[in-house]
Formats: structure tokens, C-alpha cells, sequence
């Protein structure tokens, strides 16, 4: 069965103090990994598209990479505005392009 | 560019109620994509629309159905409701099999 992993759930940084959010999956094949960023009571915001093993994007202060076996999302001197649950979520190949998203991590910058 | 638009953004029925939600997709979007977020539950895909006809369903009850138009908007009906179907429904929009964009929410408050 297809699965999403995220951890942390949650995660306080200090403003400025660099970290990375995991985000480890099962899939019979993957045709994509997807990076969203949800505020509270909003719809989620789609950041990065991850096609395979080895690639990397980059915005702002974000940097997503890509293994076999898990992605992650690396944030660089976060800003309290970067506060938000950040949703990982993967595309099997001819699962009808349907997301199976984890459950989350919810980050806190602090000023 | 206008987003993914979903109306109404707040949704209040009684168990047992009929509820119909409404999507807008981004515009040159054929595909319509219908999730439920549950409290404390991540994003669990509904329903899959593309050009007119329902493409797949999540593990949902049939009393979750819904349509596709010519425009490509989408509406999302709920039979029959119950407690547990409180929840934020999504739509997101794509131009199939690429990334997906999400509207604001319908919170559906079943009591």
C-alpha cells in the first residue's frame, strides 16, 4: 500500500536557526513528490514538484531534495512568516493522478 | 490569474442533510480533484473529474458523488450526512497528471 511518512509533526526554530523536514514514502512507482504549504484554515500551497532520485529545487528560502526513498525540505534562516504546515504528498504511476499526502509537520519560527 | 475558487466557504447542515459544494477551476484546467481534511486527519482523496466524467474515487461511501460541467467547474454532493463528515473539503485543479492547485476550503459543519 502506498504510504507517506513526515516527521517531525512539529517543529520550533528560532528565527534564523536552519533545519529539515522529512518526508519518507512507499510507493509501487513514483511518478511525483509533491511539497505544499498550508496555513491554518486555508487551502494548501503548492511549493515543489520532485520527479526523481537526485533532483533538487530551490525558492526563496526552501530547498527540496529527492532520494529513492524520502524527500526533503530544507529551510534556511527561516522568518516567523515561514510558520505553516508544510504537507508532503506522492503520485504512484497509474494511480489516476490521485496525492496520498502524510500527515504533516507543523513548524513555529519564532522572532 | 485567478486561483481555485470554492463556494460557499462555510457550510452549517444537520445530520441527515443534503450539502453541495462548489468548485472553480483555474482556468485551461480540465481535471477536478475533490479531498476531505478531517480534523486531526490529513487530506484523503474523494473524487477525480476530468473532461466531464468521474476518472476515480477514494474509499468513500456513495452518498459522496458529484459532477463535472462543460466549464469544467465541479460540485461535490453529500447525502445523507452524518457527524463525521465535518470536515474542510478541497478542490484543486490541474491540467491532468500535473501539479495540483488548491482553493480556499468549504469547512462543512455537520451537527
Amino acid at each position: 500500500e502506498d504510504q507517506v511518512t513526515q516527521s517531525p509533526e512539529a517543529l520550533r526554530l528560532q528565527e534564523g536557526e536552519s533545519s529539515s523536514l522529512n518526508c519518507s514514502y512507499t510507493v509501487s512507482g513514483l511518478r511525483g513528490l509533491f511539497w505544499y504549504r498550508q496555513d491554518p484554515g486555508k487551502g494548501p500551497e503548492f511549493l515543489f514538484t520532485l520527479y526523481s532520485a537526485g533532483e533538487e529545487k530551490e525558492k526563496e528560502r526552501l530547498k527540496a531534495t529527492l532520494t529513492k526513498k524520502e524527500s526533503f525540505l530544507h529551510i534556511t534562516a527561516p522568518k516567523p512568516e515561514d510558520s505553516a504546515t508544510y504537507l508532503c504528498a506522492v503520485q504512484a504511476v497509474g494511480s489516476s493522478y490521485k496525492l496520498i499526502f502524510g500527515s504533516g509537520t507543523r513548524l513555529l519560527v519564532r522572532p | 490569474e485567478a486561483g481555485v475558487t470554492q463556494s460557499p466557504t462555510h457550510l452549517i447542515k444537520t445530520r441527515g442533510q443534503q450539502a453541495t459544494l462548489r468548485c472553480s477551476p483555474i482556468s485551461g484546467h480540465t481535471s477536478v480533484y475533490w479531498y476531505q481534511q478531517a480534523l486531526g486527519l490529513g487530506l484523503q482523496f474523494l473524487l477525480w473529474y476530468d473532461e466531464g466524467e468521474e476518472r476515480n474515487r477514494g474509499n468513500f461511501p456513495p452518498r459522496f458523488s458529484g459532477r463535472q460541467f462543460p466549464n469544467y467547474s465541479s460540485e461535490l454532493n453529500v447525502n445523507a450526512l452524518e457527524l463525521e463528515d465535518s470536515a474542510l473539503y478541497l478542490c484543486a485543479s490541474s491540467l491532468a497528471g500535473y501539479e495540483q492547485y488548491f482553493g480556499p476550503g468549504t469547512r462543512l459543519t455537520v451537527t
